[in-house]
């Protein structure tokens, strides 16, 4: 079946735009994360939803980012007024929930951000 | 907090050599690890997962042992070939509540080259 997509694949923007980057979470999956990995560095965790509960938030950098996700389909991390050390890769994932052990988080492709 | 770290790379071997990447963590409770792997222009994958001390996880002739009482999941491969050439992240996730899913916590990445 088909994997987590993401869109755009690229986007250039310049300093102080918002932007919008969008997730397709595998179908059924009801966990839905977002990561972000700047040049050289590992992944960063930024947000993650589960169902209809509370998003985890904790690890969003600034009020500039926000995300959105309705019920268990598209996700959107939207960053405003973007700055320069916005520049990264944004990586969505997704995977099944139950009971442990672990579940595995599927990745997209990633969307890279190059602000200007 | 939670924090990953690995060895520094990049890696460079030549084909069938012996790999050790090493990999410690700290973390409260007992993490489940993980081994995620990002090939040269694709998404990252997961390769291999423990998820409690003393399992060993294994994939196409990768090895890692969670070692609690090291805090390591150091990965191995006893002969590695031109095609594991990528990038490696060690990463754990929180066992909390008895929920199988949650944030990944995800070392910086070690760049592998492996030579003919």
């Amino acid at each position: 079946g088909a994997g987590v997509s993401q869109s755009p694949s690229n986007k250039v923007t310049e300093k102080g735009k918002d932007v919008e980057l969008r997730c397709d979470p595998i179908s059924g999956h009801t966990a839905l994360y977002w990561y972000r990995q700047r040049l050289g560095q590992g992944l960063e965790f930024l947000i993650y939803f589960q169902g209809n509960s509370a998003p985890d938030k904790s690890g969003l950098p600034s009020d500039r980012f926000s995300a959105e996700r309705t019920g268990e389909s598209v996700s959107t991390l939207t960053i405003q007024r973007t700055q320069q050390e916005d520049s990264a890769v944004y990586l969505c994932a997704s995977s099944s929930t139950g009971g442990v052990p672990a579940y595995e988080q599927y990745f997209g492709p990633g969307t890279r951000l190059t602000v200007t | 907090g939670n924090s990953v770290t690995q060895m520094e790379g990049p890696v460079t071997l030549s084909e069938e050599a012996f790999l050790t990447i090493n990999c410690t963590y700290t973390a409260t409770g007992y993490p489940s690890l993980f081994w995620y792997v990002q090939y040269p222009g694709e998404g990252l994958q997961l390769l291999l997962k423990a998820t409690k001390a003393d399992d060993k996880g294994s994939n196409k002739g990768f090895e890692a042992t969670y070692r609690k009482e090291t805090t390591s999941f150091h990965l191995e491969k006893g002969s590695v070939q031109v095609s594991d050439s990528a990038v490696y992240f060690c990463a754990l996730k929180e066992n909390a509540g008895g929920t199988s899913y949650g944030k990944l916590t995800f070392g910086q990445g070690t760049i592998l080259t492996v030579h003919p």
